[in-house]
């Protein structure tokens, strides 16, 4: 069965830090992924995805994607944090026909 | 900037009885998709909907759930009779494409139920 993985239930940096939220999934042909964020009580903001091309993906909000077939990664990063990043990030796959498979989520925290 | 709306953004039950929730998808958009997020995990696909025909919906709880998109536009999704095990958050996407494609799902605020 397709899977996502997010590793980290939470990760905390400080503001200023660079930041990185991890995220595997399962291998089946070419993976479609992708990152959202969800603020409490909210629903999911698109951040970025990777369809094909660069391994690299830059996205919304200063964040960036690094795609890693080798290791069946697509970890989330940002140079710098800002304490408004702090949120609800989902990793997700597209796994046929457009249904998204989801990840368990990461909290991430960033204290001043 | 084009959004999905839902409503009602909050919504609290007693077990047994009837709950509806709406979309209104994001205009143009040819794909809509219900999912149900429970605290602390992440959305689950229940049904997605290309145009007004029904293409996945093998998550959907047939017994207890309904959803339909008559027209193609809006969508209603029914919970007959609630339970507490439906306590969540009820989201709506909606993508510009066909199924099969590989567009970017947008997903309105949601509806947080509670079922006591």
């Amino acid at each position: 069965a397709q899977s996502v993985a997010q590793p980290e239930d939470q990760v905390n940096v400080a503001e200023g830090n660079p930041l990185t939220v991890k995220c595997t999934y399962s291998v089946s042909g070419n993976p479609y992924l992708f990152w959202y964020v969800q603020y409490p009580n909210r629903g999911l903001q698109f951040l970025l995805k990777y369809i094909t091309g660069d391994n690299l993906v830059k996205g919304s909000y200063g964040f960036e994607a690094e795609f890693n077939k080798s290791q069946t990664s697509f970890h989330l990063k940002k140079p710098s944090a800002l304490v408004s990043d702090s949120a609800l990030y989902f990793c997700a796959k597209d796994n046929q026909g457009g249904k998204l498979i989801f990840g368990q989520g990461t909290e991430l925290s960033v204290k001043p | 900037e084009a959004e999905v709306a839902q409503s009602p953004r909050y919504k609290i039950t007693e077990k047994s009885q009837a709950v509806a929730f709406w979309c209104d998808p994001i205009s143009g958009h040819a794909t809509l998709y219900w999912y149900r997020q429970i605290l602390g995990q992440g959305p689950e696909l229940l049904v997605q909907f290309q145009d007004e025909s029904v293409v996945d919906d093998s998550q959907l709880p047939k017994d207890r759930f309904s959803a339909e998109r008559l027209k193609g536009v809006d969508s209603t999704l029914k919970i007959q009779p609630a339970e507490l095990g439906d306590s969540a958050m009820y989201l709506c996407a909606s993508s510009l494409g066909t199924s099969g494609s590989t567009d970017t799902q947008y997903f309105g605020p949601g509806t947080r139920l509670t079922v006591l």
